[in-house]
């Protein structure tokens, strides 16, 4: 059964700080790495990851992945009070002839809030 | 506001009536998804569609019945659902082929009485 676990479940920080958030996981048939943003309704997406090494970087966030260690991780520069949220992690397995066979598997979560 | 539209945002039922939640989506997309949310817990998905034809049933209970009338429009039928079943409903949509991420509806907040 694919595994994803994600760490800190939750973490305070001050507007400002740098904060890095943790996802590992265990998927048969590794197709991609999704790291999405959910406030109170729906989850954005911020990154998909599917090579090792690479850094996905969108203004203060980004995202690498490793696929020999199995773990991605998502930091957060500056934060504001605007990034408090839940971030999901979520690994998509594939099938033998590539393609996605769409069943995302999600971590728990962390909870970020920012202090202003 | 997303490319993801479901209807409607909220929804109380009681246990024996029979509603429908409604997604649509234009982006061309051929997979669309249902999943269920409780609260503080991640999205657990239910149903996949495929170029509309059901391809997962996550062995979700028959009182949710899904449905793909075309390729933009997915429904989810409940009937005598139970208080366990009040959670926020999400549909997502994907290209399906390329790589491309899964985007997710505001959700449907469902409440059984």
């Amino acid at each position: 059964e694919d595994k994803v676990v994600q760490s800190p479940l939750s973490l305070v920080v001050h507007e400002g700080d740098t904060v890095t958030l943790n996802c590992s996981y265990e998927v048969t048939n590794f197709r991609s790495l999704l790291w999405y943003k959910q406030e109170k309704k729906a989850p954005t997406f911020l990154f998909m990851l599917t090579s090792s090494g690479i850094e996905k970087k969108s203004g203060r966030l980004s995202s690498i992945l490793d696929k020999k260690e199995l773990f991605s991780i998502l930091n957060i520069t500056a934060t504001q009070t605007g990034d408090s949220a839940i971030y999901l992690c979520a690994v998509e397995p594939r099938l033998g002839s590539g393609g996605s066979n769409y069943k995302l598997t999600f971590g728990k979560g962390t909870l970020l809030t920012v202090n202003p | 506001d997303t490319e993801v539209t479901q209807t409607p945002k909220h929804l109380v039922m009681g246990m024996t009536n029979k509603k429908s939640l409604k997604c649509e989506q234009h982006m061309g997309h051929r997979a669309m998804y249902w999943y269920k949310q409780k609260a503080k817990k991640p999205p657990e998905l239910m149903f996949v569609y495929s170029y509309e034809k059901l391809s997962i049933n996550e062995s979700v209970p028959s009182r949710f019945s899904p449905e793909c009338p075309n390729s933009s429009l997915l429904n989810l039928h409940l009937h005598a659902l139970q208080p366990e079943d009040s959670a926020l409903y999400l549909c997502a949509s994907s290209h399906g082929g390329r790589w491309q991420p899964q985007h997710f509806g505001d959700g449907t907040r469902l409440s059984i009485l």
